[in-house]
């Protein structure tokens, strides 16, 4: 079995600040990893993913995580953060122990941005 | 944006009543998912279709049946209404067979209230 744990379940930050939404997952094999964003009323859309390859990934809107499989962490980073960004965030890993094609999310992390 | 929509937008019913929500996609993809989207659980699958009249049940799919008779459309159906059905419900959908190489793309969402 797979799990996410966000353990951030709301984070403020003001404009033009660093943030840093934490992610850590648990599985006994190869995982792929992903953070999804949804804006209010809105359904979830890609932000980044993790398959293989430079730990580092990048994504849309500046948003970047890190994958530390030692720690099993998946960290999203933004160097200056805008009021737009202001959603929710799911970390969600996919796992390769079969069952088809099938994602476990986390419980969402709020990013609330103010001026 | 992945061409997915979800019918009806948000609809009240009350207890024991049956319901039917449609994800309607023009992607052609394979696999179509059903999830429900509650506060403090994230994401949590209930049912996904690996291909026509292929389904398969997923961590909270009691209460809930589905069908799938052609590529493009994928139905979620609550027999007898409860208040604990009353949820945003999201569709995904996502290409190939197997692999967490395959992102999912996400519907708008139907936000469903059973009194």
């Amino acid at each position: 079995a797979q799990s996410v744990t966000q353990l951030d379940s709301q984070v403020p930050v003001f404009e033009e600040a660093p943030v840093e939404l934490r992610c850590n997952y648990s599985s006994s094999v190869s995982v792929y990893l992903f953070w999804y964003v949804q804006y209010p009323n809105q359904g979830l859309q890609l932000l980044l993913k993790y398959l293989s390859g430079s730990t580092l990934v990048k994504g849309i809107n500046g948003f970047e995580a890190e994958f530390n499989k030692s720690q099993t962490s998946f960290h999203l980073r933004k160097p200056s953060v805008h009021i737009s960004d202001t959603a929710e965030y799911f970390c969600a890993v996919w796992g390769l122990t079969g069952g088809g094609n099938k994602l476990t999310f986390g419980t969402g992390t709020q990013l609330k941005v103010e001026l | 944006d992945a061409g997915i929509t979800q019918s009806p937008r948000h609809k009240v019913t009350e207890t024991g009543t049956p319901v039917t929500l449609r994800c309607h996609q023009t992607e052609n993809h394979r696999y179509m998912y059903w999830y429900r989207q509650d506060p403090g659980h994230g994401l949590r699958l209930i049912h996904y279709s690996y291909g026509v009249k292929d389904t398969d049940k997923g961590e909270v799919s009691d209460g809930y049946s589905v069908s799938r008779s052609k590529t493009e459309d994928f139905l979620l159906t609550l027999e007898s209404a409860t208040s604990s059905q009353t949820s945003v419900y999201f569709c995904a959908i996502s290409g190939t067979p197997g692999g967490g190489t395959d992102t999912q793309y996400f519907g708008p969402g139907t936000r469903l209230t059973v009194l």
